[in-house]
């Protein structure tokens, strides 16, 4: 596609259940990115993937939280019993890998998830 | 460790005024400097930026330059418009591995006519 989507765009889910959020990069982009924007924290770095590897998790807040990516394309982020602090904001980017050096990030329009 | 501050907002201007919107970084490497723009109801978009010391990204009218002995990459444009009326993000990342943005915290502009 032209840009990066992310689906869905909203989700309202009670505190306790389990939720996926998807991110589809720009096609051929072999990075892809997980931000969380929030009102206490800012914007903030969770997980990177190069191709279907996590080589950098070191952003993700507990073990609650999870991503993969398949294909080297389509990925998700999954929240296991989700906490009231985890409404936010959630963020995809996707950049390409030239060389040794990462490209400029695009950005998804985000899924807003409200626990409640 | 790599951070960057930003000026707090938010910033209330009148159309045509000038704009400077400051921030600076700390890195430990060479990093990449950028400014991206929320406008209101959209995704993340990238304005501008810098990859290395002296240059000058610009876009829109708006410009920043990366200045290593300061530390600092500041936004400018001469003349806002209403439609200029967005969050500003200051953000840097290290360019190799991750590579991964920093951002600043956010700059909220308002342009009244």
């Amino acid at each position: 596609g032209a840009g990066v989507s992310q689906s869905p765009s909203n989700k309202v889910t009670e505190k306790g259940k389990d939720v996926e959020l998807r991110c589809d990069p720009i096609s051929g982009h072999t990075a892809l990115y997980w931000y969380r924007q929030s009102l206490g924290q800012g914007l903030e770095f969770l997980i990177y993937f190069q191709g279907n590897s996590a080589p950098d998790k070191s952003g993700l807040p507990s073990d609650r939280f999870s991503a993969e990516r398949t294909g080297g394309s389509v990925s998700t982020l999954t929240i296991q019993r989700t906490q009231q602090e985890d409404s936010a904001v959630y963020l995809c980017a996707s950049s390409l890998l030239a060389g040794a050096i990462q490209e400029t990030q695009y950005f998804g329009p985000g899924t807003r998830l409200l626990v409640l | 460790g790599n951070s960057v501050t930003q000026m707090e907002g938010p910033v209330t201007l009148s159309e045509e005024a000038f704009l400077t919107i400051n921030c600076t970084y700390t890195a430990t490497g060479y990093p990449s400097l950028f400014w991206y723009v929320q406008y209101p109801g959209e995704g993340l978009q990238l304005l501008l930026k810098a990859t290395k010391a002296d240059d000058k990204g610009s876009n829109k009218g708006f410009e920043a330059t990366y200045r290593k002995e300061t530390t600092s990459f500041h936004l400018e444009k001469g003349s806002v418009q209403v439609s200029d009326s967005a969050v500003y993000f200051c953000a840097l990342s290290d360019r190799l591995g991750a590579n991964n943005l920093f951002f600043g915290t956010g700059t909220r502009l308002t342009v009244i006519p």
